[in-house]
């Protein structure tokens, strides 16, 4: 089975941290992503990884990096935490052939306070 | 740009109903469509993938329908069960190389 693994299921930090979320796949997939999911907005698609080292603006990539120097490994960064950030943060990765989908991690649940 | 929709955003049925979950697209010009499941404060759980090419997908209780001409897809839920309660989402991968982009999807609550 396809594993997705985000490094936390909750997390709490002050604003203007910066704060890491890391999130690793087990099936060599090259696509990875990070959306954030929040009530009646929905998800919302905040960076798109094609491979290593390659990266694509979602919809809102404002307050957000990423990271990606391994294939396995895909992580989100808040360079100054901010309240607007609190939410529910999920990644997935995908075969880009489609032909079995995309795979979603168990979730983040940051809190910046 | 690609819209998807999802009616209704909440639906409470009796255990042992039959129920349909409707999903809507903007632009037919689809790669593939993917139904998720996901439960309170948890990830999502692919259940069915349908290829744009297919018109349906069955796994046990679920089918999966797909109108590529009409810009719509159905998921069925058959004999529905109080452990079917759980968020259903609607995902649309408009090309190849593009992101899934979801429907807000419908809460389902099913009553014992």
């Amino acid at each position: 089975d396809v594993k997705v693994t985000q490094s936390s299921r909750y997390l709490v930090k002050r604003t203007g941290e910066k704060v890491f979320l890391e999130c690793v796949q087990d099936m060599d997939h090259e696509n990875m992503f990070w959306y954030r999911q929040d009530p009646g907005l929905g998800l919302r698609l905040i960076y798109f990884s094609y491979d290593v080292k390659m990266k694509e603006k979602g919809d809102i990539p404002e307050g957000y990096s990423v990271s990606r120097e391994k294939k396995e490994r895909f992580s989100l960064i808040l360079e100054s935490a901010s309240t607007n950030q609190t939410s529910m943060y999920l990644c997935a990765s995908r075969d880009p052939g489609g032909s079995v989908g995309a795979f979603f991690g168990q979730g983040t649940r940051l809190t910046v306070v | 740009k690609q819209e998807v929709t999802q009616i209704p955003a909440a639906l409470s049925v009796p255990e042992g109903e039959n129920l349909v979950l409707n999903c809507s697209f903007t632009d037919s010009a689809i790669y593939n469509l993917q139904w998720f499941r996901q439960d309170p404060g948890k990830g999502l759980t692919s259940l069915l993938l349908i290829q744009s090419s297919q018109r349906e997908q069955t796994s046990g209780r679920l089918n999966a329908s797909l109108d590529k001409s009409s810009g719509r897809s159905t998921l069925y839920i058959a004999a529905s069960q109080p452990g079917d309660s759980a968020t259903y989402l609607c995902a649309v991968r408009p090309q190849a190389g593009t992101a899934l982009i979801f429907g807000k999807g419908t809460t389902l609550s099913v009553s014992s």
